[in-house]
C-alpha cells in the first residue's frame, strides 16, 4: 500500500524558513517522479513544485521560484521541501502527492499525503 | 502560463441526476488534462487522467472527455458521497494548473 506521511509545517514569521519532508513507502520511490501542491485555506490547489524520480530535473511555480527548492533522498525514501523567504501568502496545506506512471514526469498525482500546515504570520 | 477555466464554481443538484462539468484551458493542451475529487479536509484523489481515462477503483458513474481547450467531467448518477469540490488540473505546461474547483452539493 502507497503511503505518504508529510511533517515539517509550523509556524514561522514572515522571511523565516522551514523545511517540509515527505516519507515514502509502498512503492519503488527513486522510480516515480513526486511533487508538492498547497492548498491555502478555503482556496483551490496550486503545484508547487516537481522532481523527477532521479532528482535531475525539478519544475516550480512562479510564485515560489527562487524561493523553495525541491529536492529527494532515494535512499531514505524521503521528499524534501525547502521553503526560504516564507511570505504571508505561502500559508498552505502543503501535500506531497506521487506520480501515476513509472518513469515519467509529474503529472498526474495518483496518491496523496495528508498534508502538513505551514502558517507564515508574526 | 495556462489558465483553466472551470465552470460552474457550484452547483446544487438531487441524488440521481446527471452533473456536467467543464473546463476550459487557455491554449491548447491536446488530451493531457486530469479531475480530482475533494471532500472537505481530506486530501485530493484521482479520477480521470488523460481526460477521459478512469483511474483503478473509481465507479464508472464518473467520466470525461474532450481534447484540445474544451474538456466535459459528468457525474452519471449523482450520489451522496459525490459531495465534494472537483478540481481540473492541467500537466501540458509543468508543474501544471488547476482550475478554481466546482463546489457540488445535494439539493
Amino acid at each position: 500500500e502507497v503511503q505518504l506521511l508529510e511533517s515539517g509545517g509550523g509556524l514561522v514569521q514572515p522571511g523565516g524558513s522551514l523545511r517540509l519532508s515527505c516519507a515514502a513507502s509502498g512503492f519503488t520511490f527513486s522510480s516515480y517522479a513526486m511533487s508538492w501542491v498547497r492548498q491555502a485555506p478555503g482556496k483551490g490547489l496550486e503545484w508547487v513544485s516537481a522532481i523527477s524520480g532521479s532528482g535531475g530535473s525539478t519544475y516550480y511555480a512562479d510564485s515560489v521560484k527562487g524561493r523553495f527548492t525541491i529536492s529527494r533522498d532515494n535512499s531514505k525514501n524521503t521528499l524534501y521541501l525547502q521553503m526560504n523567504s516564507l511570505r504571508a501568502e505561502d500559508t498552505a496545506v502543503y501535500y506531497c502527492a506521487k506520480e501515476l506512471r513509472i518513469a515519467a514526469a509529474a503529472q498526474i498525482a495518483d496518491h496523496w499525503g495528508q498534508g502538513t500546515l505551514v502558517t507564515v504570520s508574526s | 502560463d495556462i489558465q483553466m477555466t472551470q465552470s460552474p464554481s457550484s452547483l446544487s443538484a438531487s441524488v440521481g441526476d446527471r452533473v456536467t462539468i467543464t473546463c476550459q484551458a487557455s491554449q491548447d493542451i491536446s488530451n493531457y488534462l486530469n479531475w480530482y475529487q475533494q471532500k472537505p479536509g481530506k486530501a485530493p484523489k484521482l479520477l480521470i487522467y488523460d481526460a477521459s481515462n478512469l483511474e483503478t477503483g473509481v465507479p464508472s458513474r464518473f467520466s470525461g472527455s474532450g481534447s484540445g481547450t474544451d474538456f466535459t467531467f459528468t457525474i452519471s448518477s449523482l450520489q451522496p458521497e459525490d459531495i465534494a469540490t472537483y478540481y481540473c488540473q492541467q500537466y501540458d505546461n509543468l508543474p501544471g494548473t488547476f482550475g478554481q474547483g466546482t463546489k457540488v452539493e445535494i439539493k
